[in-house]
């Protein structure tokens, strides 16, 4: 099993649309858990960190569950500047050895 | 907004060569990365540092590469003889690392290594 597993995608929505992302990791004693974006040949930036209890960032909702060892990132209302490939990231411990998947590439279109 | 700076942003090299990759981590963070990412792969970790040495390194930080923070602001990572595998996009990331707290990583826009 893959150390974080994500859907390559690319999904294509049309603007408005809703759209999730899923991602499964392998260590259960992974500490935290985090949500990047990358546009074409940038750097990765934090879109959000992941908590247990879910948690909401305007259009963005990510939710935890520890027991399935599965991440998951929802966009309400999709607008043309959220394209680019999401990451989902996963820290094993305390060091920030980021383990990164490999990305969900995300297309709105007009 | 503070950010985390790297030059070059473009390096052609020819195989065997040193390069020398710099990076002015955020100034009052404590912990610097490398992570590197192939064209068309993830994002791969490659060392960590803390208080002047090096904290965690992974599989692909063997003897050919180093780093060095020579002075209170940068932080350096040198390839001693570069193979054509060393292709990638290099980014240095800084965190604040506050005792009880996570903190974000922050990361650069990248140094693209081209080696020939």
């Amino acid at each position: 099993r893959k150390e974080v597993e994500q859907d390559p995608g690319p999904f294509n929505v049309p603007e408005g649309a809703t759209v999730a992302f899923n991602c499964t990791y392998s260590n259960s004693a992974s500490q935290s858990f985090f949500w990047y974006r990358q546009d074409c040949r940038k750097e990765p930036k934090l879109l959000m960190s992941v908590y247990s209890s879910g948690n909401e960032d305007g259009r963005f909702t990510a939710q935890l569950n520890r027991a399935s060892q599965y991440i998951s990132l929802l966009i309400r209302d999709s607008k043309l500047s959220d394209s680019a490939t999401y990451l989902c990231v996963v820290n094993p411990d305390s060091s920030y050895k980021l383990i990164f998947g490999s990305g969900t590439r995300l297309l709105v279109r007009p | 907004e503070p950010e985390v700076t790297q030059t070059p942003s473009h390096q052609v090299t020819q195989m065997g060569q040193e390069v020398i990759l710099r990076c002015v981590p955020i100034s009052n963070h404590l912990y610097f990365y490398w992570y590197r990412q192939i064209l068309g792969q993830k994002v791969e970790f490659l060392v960590s540092f803390y208080n002047n040495e090096i904290s965690e390194k992974s599989e692909i930080f063997d003897d050919q590469f180093s780093v060095e923070r020579p002075d209170g602001s940068n932080f350096t990572l040198k390839i001693r003889s570069t193979k054509l595998e060393d292709s990638a996009m290099y980014f240095c990331a800084s965190r604040l690392g506050l005792a009880g707290g996570a903190g974000e990583l922050f990361f650069g826009e990248g140094s693209r290594l081209t080696v020939l």
